[in-house]
């Protein structure tokens, strides 16, 4: 069964460090969403990608933080200087062309950690 | 502002009984409402997809309610069992194209 996919699993960085997390969506997808959750709160929207831009984004998704879709398979986040509150479980999901109810396929997560 | 609520936030329920919990949502601009659920060190996973006003869907023991005129979905389970310890998301799609989730409740089930 087609799966979104995710890495790294975990990664630990430091204050102020650039940090890359890679997603592929399942492959006949065209929407594609970054949400993250730092422990113990609600699972927050940061981005929507559709056509190859970003269709929508949350506050939380400032100036340090970027998306691409570099080949038509990944889709990354880019934190450009990730600070101690960056600390979440990102999730990276994708819909299909069932787009209009919106039922997302979720990656398992990659988990930063920043010190 | 958009706001998901969902309760309880935690429920222990015993083996064999049955449980039910609730998602509060904006009546207003509806489009989809979706169930997760979300087990440990996973993604989480579609459960049900809503959209009519008095959708009602079943999966195995799990079925869900909907009424968008005043804003709430019930999720129940029926005859719980271990596996279905998880975290569940309820997720409101508004006409905008918006998801918001809610917290999510935990359930945990008790041998």
């Amino acid at each position: 069964e087609p799966e979104v996919t995710q890495t790294p699993s975990h990664q630990v960085t430091q204050m102020g460090q650039e940090v890359i997390l890679r997603c592929v969506p399942i492959s006949n997808h065209l929407y594609f969403y970054w949400y993250r959750q730092i422990l113990g709160q609600k699972v927050e929207f940061l981005v929507s990608f559709y056509n190859n831009e970003i269709s929508e984004k949350s506050e939380i998704f400032d100036d340090q933080f970027s998306v691409e879709r570099p080949d038509g398979s990944n889709f990354t986040l880019k934190i450009r200087s990730t600070k101690l509150e960056d600390s979440a479980m990102y999730f990276c999901a994708s819909t299909g062309l069932a787009a209009n109810t919106g039922e997302l396929f979720f990656g398992e997560g990659s988990r930063l950690t920043v010190l | 502002i958009l706001n998901v609520e969902q309760s309880p936030q935690s429920l222990h329920v015993q083996e064999g009984d049955s449980t039910n919990f609730t998602c509060s949502f904006p009546s207003s601009n509806f489009y989809a409402l979706h169930w997760y659920r979300w087990e440990t060190a996973k993604s989480p996973e579609a459960l049900f997809v809503m959209t009519l006003n008095g959708d009602e869907k079943k999966k195995g023991r799990i079925s869900a309610t909907l009424n968008t005129k005043e804003g709430y979905s019930y999720l129940y389970i029926k005859g719980s069992q271990p596996e279905d310890s998880a975290t569940y998301l309820c997720a409101f799609k508004n006409r905008d194209d918006k998801i918001i989730f809610g917290k999510g409740t935990r359930l945990h089930i008790l041998p």
